[in-house]
């Protein structure tokens, strides 16, 4: 079955050192994979959006990779920040529904000062 | 970027009542929400599609009589938690995608915090 997954449950960092996630899938290939920020009790934010033909793709201080040989995606925030802590999400869309997304497991991202 | 807005935020209730879930598009319509639920420390499931004008599509495992959708409106989608028991306390939230939009992400209302006592 298809399956998307992020390893790391939680990261702990120190401000202003750039923080890495990872998102692995297996079994399928995504045409896109995407990324979004969950504050606790609070809907998820997109951030960002990758393709398969992109081999990345940046916003500001973020960053993501797409690696259909390693079938992973890497998403990184440079100079990061206290605020950037939060729950962050890989997710692909599933079929013809773009809105219908499978999440990873999300991992915790804690930036301390 | 579009809105979802989801009501109420949090809402507590008693064992065998039911509790209704609204979510709406604001600056834009959708066909298509999708409503999730996440249990603590875990990621958001897919519970249903919700499609206006007709029937819900339920994910493997979610009762459709106990978990009503109702998307009358290309801007109201309504999920109801039938005769609720403290296993359904948990996180819904719903999303939406522009169809007008440029991009392919998914705008998520903030989430209903459901307590059964």
């Amino acid at each position: 079955s298809q399956k998307i997954e992020q390893n790391s449950e939680a990261l702990n960092i120190q401000e202003g050192k750039t923080a890495t996630l990872t998102c692995n899938y297996t079994n399928y290939s995504p045409a896109y994979l995407q990324w979004y920020r969950q504050d606790p009790g609070r809907g998820p934010v997109f951030l960002l959006l990758i393709r398969e033909n992109e081999k990345e793709k940046r916003k500001e201080r973020l960053k993501v990779t797409f690696d259909t040989t390693l079938k992973q995606s890497l998403f990184h925030i440079t100079a990061s920040q206290p605020a950037d802590s939060a729950t962050y999400l890989c997710a692909q869309a599933g079929g013809t529904s773009y809105g219908k997304l499978t999440f990873g497991q999300g991992t915790i991202l804690t930036v301390h000062p | 970027g579009a809105v979802v807005s989801q009501h109420p935020s949090w809402v507590i209730c008693k064992s065998g009542t039911s509790v209704k879930i609204e979510c709406r598009s604001l600056d834009f319509q959708a066909t298509t929400m999708f409503w999730y639920r996440q249990f603590p420390k875990q990621s958001l499931m897919l519970m249903a599609t919700s499609n206006e004008g007709s029937k819900a599509t339920y994910e493997q495992g979610v009762e459709k009589d106990k978990f009503l959708i109702n998307h009358a409106s290309l801007t109201l989608s309504t999920l109801t938690v039938t005769s609720a028991h403290p296993e359904d306390s948990s996180f819904y939230i719903c999303s939406a995608r522009d169809p007008q939009g440029l991009n392919t992400e998914a705008f998520f209302g903030q989430g209903t915090r459901l307590t059964v006592v």
